[in-house]
């Protein structure tokens, strides 16, 4: 079994301003960890992944998450907020032994960026 | 760059009918996924298709079927549709392992009225 909780369904920062979004998982394996964002009226997109390698995993557009397995944890992090963040964001937990199927989205978090 | 192809993009069903959502996964890609995205909340996994198999499902009824054709493309179907069939259908391809993640079209919406 797994699950994925989001912590925050919504986020406000300024621009220019850190961002965090939280994201804690449960896996009876050892999971792949996924972050999506997703524009209005737009499909989702790969962010970054971690996949067993190195803990610390760095994206596209300045975004990195840290895999902490102590604390099930795989928290997304931006140094500065861009207005082009704005967007729907979503962690995914797929497990990783098992090569099918079902990976597991948590509910999202809404980011907003104030100018 | 071929990303994945669905269509319709919009569609209106009457409840009781059935509808029929396509996808075209990316180039280099065989595995195909679809997901239920309600308002407001995370997609939800239907199935996915391998070798024209299904190869694992969520937890839909069997109202909703689905198909891989030999080229990697999919079909979803749903019948005898319910008002809470409305959503955002999004399919999503990869290589059979996912350690690379899904790459996901915009998506179908369909409402049911």
């Amino acid at each position: 079994a797994q699950s994925v909780t989001q912590l925050d369904s919504h986020v406000s920062v300024s621009e220019g301003t850190p961002v965090l979004l939280r994201c804690n998982y449960s896996s009876s394996y050892s999971p792949s960890l996924f972050w999506y964002v997703q524009h209005p009226n737009k499909g989702l997109q790969l962010l970054l992944k971690y996949t067993s390698a190195a803990t610390l995993v760095k994206g596209i557009n300045g975004f990195e998450a840290e895999f902490k397995k102590s604390e099930t944890s795989f928290h997304l992090t931006k140094p500065s907020a861009h207005m082009s963040d704005a967007a729907e964001y979503f962690c995914v937990v797929t497990p990783w032994e098992t090569n099918a199927g079902k990976s597991t989205f948590g509910d999202g978090t809404t980011l907003t960026v104030k100018p | 760059d071929a990303g994945v192809t669905q269509s319709p993009t919009h569609l209106i069903k009457t409840r009781g009918q059935q509808v029929t959502l396509r996808c075209s996964p990316k180039s280099g890609h065989d595995t195909v996924s679809w997901y239920q995205q309600a308002l407001g909340q995370g997609p939800q996994f239907i199935f996915q298709y391998y070798e024209e198999e299904e190869r694992q499902r969520g937890n839909f009824p069997d109202r909703f079927s689905g198909h891989q054709f030999p080229n990697y493309s999919s079909e979803l179907n749903v019948n005898a549709l319910l008002l809470g069939d409305s959503a955002l259908y999004l399919c999503a391809s990869s290589l059979p392992t996912q350690d690379y993640g899904y790459t996901f079209g915009s998506g179908t919406r369909l409402t049911v009225v």
